[in-house]
């Protein structure tokens, strides 16, 4: 158990639909990362979330967003989906910046 | 901008044989630079990172990395291969080490086979 935990681990879901991935990070951890992994694109950077604020941005979709609580914890939420959106989302958190991640285990979004 | 190079999607060794996966680095700034596995259907667990200190790094599992500046390299070696060092290995660079606001770009991964 690495202490950051995402759920759901699995999602099935229809085009068009709209999903929301969850994310705790690890005990006194501020920054949490979101990636997605795809068999064509690699592991790419979506966003960063600080303490509750944007703080870097990727190659997230406008039809992405995510959002940082006051408890800590981070939702993606992805909108009207298609199936190049089927892949595994990973949500890390650190305590410094850049001086490495703590990753979950993953949610692995297939739409159908 | 930061990124990196893997060299070798698919390396397969034998077990007991020496492990060198390759990973170059290009960045403005000094790195911060680290190497992480993932095992089947499981999240990226860090091996081993450089922060600046000791140019040889040691991490997990008996891996380690060796930081070259005058190359751009951070190689990552282990003297033994076992069958369980079998997974996807990716190697990562930031430069924002100081910041709040920082993101780690991976490199394209490469896989690691070990024949008995």
């Amino acid at each position: 158990d690495s202490g950051v935990t995402q759920t759901p681990k699995h999602l099935i879901t229809a085009t068009g639909q709209r999903v929301t991935l969850r994310c705790s990070p690890r005990s006194g951890d501020l920054s949490v990362y979101w990636y997605q992994q795809s068999l064509d694109q690699g592991l790419q950077f979506l966003i960063q979330y600080y303490n509750g604020e944007e703080r870097a941005k990727g190659n997230i979709l406008e039809r992405f967003s995510a959002q940082q609580f006051p408890d800590l914890h981070s939702e993606l939420n992805l909108s009207s989906l298609e199936l190049g959106d089927s892949a595994l989302y990973f949500c890390a958190s650190s305590a410094t910046g850049g001086r490495g991640y703590t990753f979950g285990s993953g949610t692995r979004l297939t739409v159908v | 901008a930061q990124s990196v190079t893997q060299l070798g999607s698919h390396v397969s060794v034998s077990e007991g044989a020496l492990v060198l996966l390759r990973c170059n680095y290009s960045s403005s700034v000094p790195p911060y630079l680290f190497w992480y596995v993932q095992y089947p259907n499981q999240g990226l667990q860090l091996l081993l990172k450089y922060t600046s200190a000791a140019t040889l790094v040691k991490g997990i599992n008996g891996f380690e990395a060796e930081f070259k500046k005058s190359e751009t390299s951070f190689h990552l070696t282990k003297p033994s291969a076992h069958m369980s060092d079998a997974a996807e290995y990716f190697c990562a660079v930031s430069d924002e080490g100081y910041s709040s606001a920082s993101k780690i770009i991976f490199g394209s991964g490469t896989r690691l086979s070990i024949r008995p």
